[in-house]
């Protein structure tokens, strides 16, 4: 079955940098996507890889390892307003959409 | 950017009543639409696929006679909720995917709905 696996909830201190991981198993794959969902709102785009390595936009960073089916998002610089669930999405073969359970994200002063 | 326009942002409801949700791309064309629906601390999960001129493609477990997906045109599509119970009460989102655009840079999602159902 195709499965995406990040954690539930991480804490932070503000000004601090801090790694979500996420693990996919998908029947194909067409990309990795990370979107920041803060409550009640709706997934905003953060960041789209598809090829091994590391995406740098500003604060957020994101990596690829496509043979080991892992990725991961790193925040720098933390800010209060960065305080959100991060969801990790693979896109199949078929071109769906498949979503992780999100990641809470806890920045503390 | 694109933006998707969903109404109503939340809605309370008697049980046995319908509730129409709406989701309309603005300033682009949408050929294709997804229903998400999302409960607490919990992922997306895919209810539909709407399919402009076409009927949509509902994902396995979804009652395609109480959850009524309309995609008329390309930048319009309606789910229906269709006598609705407590346990429909959940956060309703859709995305529009830009028609020919690539889903890295052209899927983009409404601001949701947050349904009660009493």
């Amino acid at each position: 079955g195709q499965n995406i696996d990040q954690p539930t909830e991480m804490t932070a201190t503000e000004g601090a940098i801090v790694q979500i991981n996420c693990t996919y198993q998908t029947s194909g794959f067409n990309g990795l996507f990370w979107y920041q969902q803060h409550a009640g709102e709706a997934p905003t785009f953060l960041s789209y890889n598809v090829l091994d390595g590391l995406e740098e936009k500003g604060r957020f960073s994101s990596f690829l390892s496509r043979s080991k089916g892992y990725s991961y998002l790193l925040l720098k610089e933390l800010q209060m307003k960065d305080s959100a669930s991060y969801l990790c999405a693979a896109l199949d073969s078929n071109y769906q959409l498949i979503w992780g359970a999100g990641t809470k994200l806890i920045i503390k002063p | 950017g694109a933006v998707v326009s969903q109404h109503p942002s939340w809605v309370i409801c008697k049980s046995g009543t319908s509730v129409k949700i709406e989701c309309r791309s603005l300033d682009f064309q949408a050929t294709t639409m997804f229903w998400y629906r999302q409960f607490p601390k919990q992922s997306l999960m895919l209810m539909a696929t709407s399919n402009e001129g076409s009927k949509a493609t509902y994902e396995q477990g979804v009652e395609k006679d109480k959850f009524l997906i309309n995609h008329a045109s390309l930048t319009l599509s309606t789910l229906t909720v269709t006598s609705a119970h407590p346990e429909d009460s959940s956060f309703y989102i859709c995305s529009a995917k830009e028609t020919g655009g690539s889903f890295s840079e052209k899927l983009f999602f409404g601001s949701g709905t947050q349904l009660s159902v009493l």
